[in-house]
């Protein structure tokens, strides 16, 4: 089983719209938690941490629920901008390692 | 601050050859990885290093090599090239330490075909 699994998309929303992305991880010893932005032929970027209260900044919002291993992403208010691939990202702090997932695709529509 | 650099920006190989991928950080972060990434696989880690002298294998180790001479620089050599290794090349860097929240700081990347 992967380490963490994403709905591929793409997702195709109008701008103004609220879209979410969900993602799962299978180790609960998982301990922190990223949504990465990458865009076409570029590298990732980190878009927000995810703290186990939640979070936002700006029109993005992140949530852990911890108890069914999943992380989400709400995007409110979508702007053209806004189209790129979503990585959700997994770290366990006694290991050295990042497990990524391999993305969800948000393509933004005038 | 550059943050994380790598070169070259381009690579085309023949089967067999050997060659380098240069990564270098400015941040004086201790953790540094190498990942590939691949069509509809995100990104897999290929070999990471924790300090200075101190490297350790990723999920797809096979065919690559790292050093870690420096805190600064992080290496990949490719032994001999081969057709499966065709893909996007990724380093990054680190923040903060084991025990920690850390972010990743990633290069813009390196793309290798390899014929």
């Amino acid at each position: 089983r992967k380490e963490v699994e994403q709905d591929p998309g793409p997702f195709n929303v109008p701008e103004g719209a609220t879209v979410a992305f969900n993602c799962t991880y299978s180790n609960s010893a998982s301990q922190s938690f990223f949504w990465y932005r990458q865009d076409c032929r570029k590298e990732p970027k980190l878009l927000m941490s995810v703290y186990s209260s939640g979070n936002e900044d700006g029109r993005f919002t992140a949530q852990l629920n911890r108890a069914s291993q999943y992380i989400s992403l709400l995007i409110r208010d979508s702007k053209l901008s806004d189209s790129a691939t979503y990585l959700c990202v997994v770290n366990r702090y006694n290991f050295n390692k990042f497990y990524f997932g391999s993305g969800t695709k948000l393509n933004v529509k005038p | 601050n550059a943050g994380v650099t790598q070169t070259p920006k381009f690579q085309v190989l023949k089967t067999g050859q050997s060659m380098t991928l240069q990564c270098a950080q400015d941040m004086n972060h201790e953790y540094m990885s190498w990942y590939r990434q691949d069509p509809g696989m995100g990104l897999r880690l290929i070999h990471y290093s924790v300090g200075a002298g101190i490297t350790d294998q990723g999920e797809v180790p096979n065919g690559y090599n790292v050093s870690r001479s420096t805190t600064e620089d992080f290496p990949l050599r490719l032994l001999s090239a081969a057709p499966s290794q065709t893909s996007v090349y990724f380093c990054a860097s680190t923040s903060g330490r084991q025990g920690t929240v850390r972010e990743q700081y990633f290069g813009p990347g390196t793309r290798l075909t390899v014929t």
